[in-house]
Formats: C-alpha cells, structure tokens, sequence
C-alpha cells in the first residue's frame, strides 16, 4: 500500500538552532513530493515541492527539503527556527501516475515547537 | 490568502441531517479536493474533480457525496449523519492535473450534535 509517514508527532526546537522535521514514503514509481504548514485556524499552506532534478529543493520561509531515493525519505530542514515557525507540518506525496488518477497521500502531521 | 473560498465556515447541525458544503476554486484552478481533518485520523483525502469530472477517490464514505459545476465551484454533500462526521472540511484546488501544489481553502467546521 501506498503511504506516507512521519515519525515524530512533535518536535521541539530551541530558536537559532537548526530544525528537521522527517518524512519517508512508500510509492511506487517516481513521486512527487510536497511539504505544507498548517497554523492554528487555518488551512494549510504550501512550502515545497520536489518533482524532479536536484535532491535539494528550497522553499518559503527559508525552508528546504532534501529528497533521498534510496532512504525514500523528503525531510524538511530549517538552519535557524524562529518562534514563529511553530505550526503543524504534513508531508505529503502524489504517486506518479499514467492512468489519470491524481491521489495525494498525506502524512499525519508534526506538530512543530521552537522554544524562545 | 489563498484564493479559495468555503462557506459556511462553522455548521451545527444533528445526528441524521444532511448537510451541503460549499467550496470555490482559485481563478484558473481546474482541480478541487476535498479532505477530511479529524484530530484522531490526521488528513483524510476523500475525491478529486478535474473540470466537472471525479478523477480521485479516496476514502470517502458513500453517505457522502461531490460534484464539481460548469463554473468550477464544488459541492460536498454529507448526508445521514453521525457523531463521527464532525470534522473539518477542507477544499483544495490546483492548476490542473500535473502535480501542482495544492491551494487550500480555510476549511468549513461541522460539529454534529
């Protein structure tokens, strides 16, 4: 079965210090790979994608993620998280397809803290 | 602001009602999604719409159903309700079908007494 994960339901970060937050993944073929925030009362909003091309993609908010194949693992990396990156994380994967089905599989979120 | 409008943004409502949910796309979006929020389950895809026709299913229960109009608005319809439906309700949408990042909407809340 297809599916996405991520392992850790928090994480807790001092702010200035680096942050990861992880994800791997389970499909078949070539995914395309997104990572999304979710602030309190709110919808979610788009980071980043990786369709293809360089392992490392950049998005907002200073924000990247590195896409590994052979770990098949996306995780998103901040160098230095601010108070205000506190928010809910969800990983989020669309299995290539040729058959015109266009599912997107989320992960179940972390919820990210960045200590003052 | 994403672009994508929901109404109504609370609903209260009981056991065995049916409810219509309302979601609009960003201008030039052909592709709406409809998730499901619960604390318990995480984000739960439920269908997909490219230009009026369904092109995803996920796990979306067959008290509930979808449509997507000519002016590209969508519909969620949930019907026979239990407790368990209460959640949020999100609509998404994209460009089109390739694999553009998803524009979600502020979601629509139903708590179901």
């Amino acid at each position: 079965a297809q599916s996405v994960a991520q392992p850790e339901d928090q994480v807790n970060v001092a702010e200035g210090n680096p942050l990861t937050v992880k994800c791997t993944y389970s499909v078949s073929g070539n995914p395309y790979l997104f990572w999304y925030v979710q602030y309190p009362n709110r919808g979610l909003q788009f980071l980043l994608k990786y369709i293809t091309g360089d392992n490392l993609v950049k998005g907002s908010y200073g924000f990247e993620a590195e896409f590994n194949k052979s770990q098949t693992s996306f995780h998103l990396k901040k160098p230095s998280a601010l108070v205000s990156d506190s928010a809910l994380y969800f990983c989020a994967v669309r299995p290539s397809s040729t058959s015109g089905t266009y599912k997107y599989i989320f992960g179940t979120g972390t919820r990210l803290k960045v200590l003052a | 602001d994403s672009g994508v409008t929901q109404t109504p943004k609370h609903l209260i409502t009981a056991t065995g009602q049916r409810v219509t949910l309302r979601c609009s796309p960003r201008s030039g979006d052909l592709s709406v999604y409809w998730y499901q929020q619960s604390l318990d389950q995480g984000l739960q895809f439920l269908i997909q719409y490219y230009n009026g026709e369904e092109r995803a299913k996920g796990n979306i229960l067959e008290r509930f159903s979808a449509q997507q109009f000519p002016d590209l608005h969508s519909e969620l319809n949930l019907s026979s309700l239990e407790l368990g439906d209460s959640a949020l309700y999100f609509c998404a949408s994209s460009e089109g079908t390739t694999p553009y990042e998803q524009y979600f909407g502020p979601g629509t809340r139903l708590t179901v007494t």
